[in-house]
């Protein structure tokens, strides 16, 4: 059973369209942390939120923390070819271990 | 953040050899992780590396396996020990940076085994 459910698992959209990635959880993290993987990379750390309700922005991108800090969002407005890639949650439980969710395949058609 | 070097970056191995990943940070890090990543999947920790004492291993994942070294807290050693091709897969260090726990990767070494 996965711990962090991520959804869609795969996204093909258009150049220009907006989309949103969740990350659904019965569980509560101290903090929960988005990262973007492209092939033969690590994951690159995006966004850290931390306090329920959090909204962060970051150009095109916008995250969000549920008020139960259980869930997350990632909305991106006028998806670009050079947005594709994996995008991973990931939930802090304390101890510095992170859990990470499925991912979502991300490939933005120009 | 930190600057995380790996390598072999990739490489291609037959079954039953063993094969060492070598991590090298550019700055003393407390908590230092290992991670496997197999195909089209997410990433699953393989073990804590400790400094100066045996690495803390998850459930699934055992010593004999994963030997892990950490001679100092800038650099460890994954071995892949006796390879299958189910152990195929790319193989990420990590290491935490800040208060929130956030973590950054090294580029994986991508492993095949035939």
């Amino acid at each position: 059973t996965q711990l962090l459910e991520q959804s869609p698992q795969f996204l093909s959209i258009q150049e220009g369209e907006n989309l949103t990635v969740y990350c659904n959880s019965s569980s509560v993290f101290s903090s929960l942390q988005w990262y973007r993987q492209e092939p033969g990379e690590g994951p690159v750390l995006l966004v850290t939120v931390v306090t329920g309700g959090e909204v962060k922005k970051l150009k095109r991108l916008t995250f969000q923390f549920g008020d139960a800090r259980k869930d997350s969002s990632l909305h991106i407005t006028a998806a670009q070819p050079g947005d594709t890639g994996l995008y991973l949650c990931a939930g802090a439980k304390g101890g510095n271990k992170l859990v990470f969710g499925a991912g979502t395949i991300l490939r933005v058609k120009s | 953040s930190a600057v995380i070097s790996q390598k072999p970056s990739r490489d291609i191995c037959q079954r039953g050899t063993s094969l060492t990943i070598q991590c090298q940070v550019d700055s003393q890090v407390t908590m230092m992780f290992w991670y496997r990543q197999q195909p089209g999947q997410s990433l699953t920790l393989i073990a804590t590396a400790n400094q100066g004492s045996e690495a803390t291993y998850e459930s699934g994942f055992v010593i004999d396996k994963f030997p892990i070294s950490r001679p100092n807290l800038t650099f460890s050693t994954l071995t892949v020990s006796n390879m299958s091709p189910e152990d195929s897969s790319i193989y990420l260090c990590s290491v935490v940076v800040g208060a929130t726990g956030e973590l950054f990767f090294g580029e994986g070494s991508r492993l095949t085994v035939l």
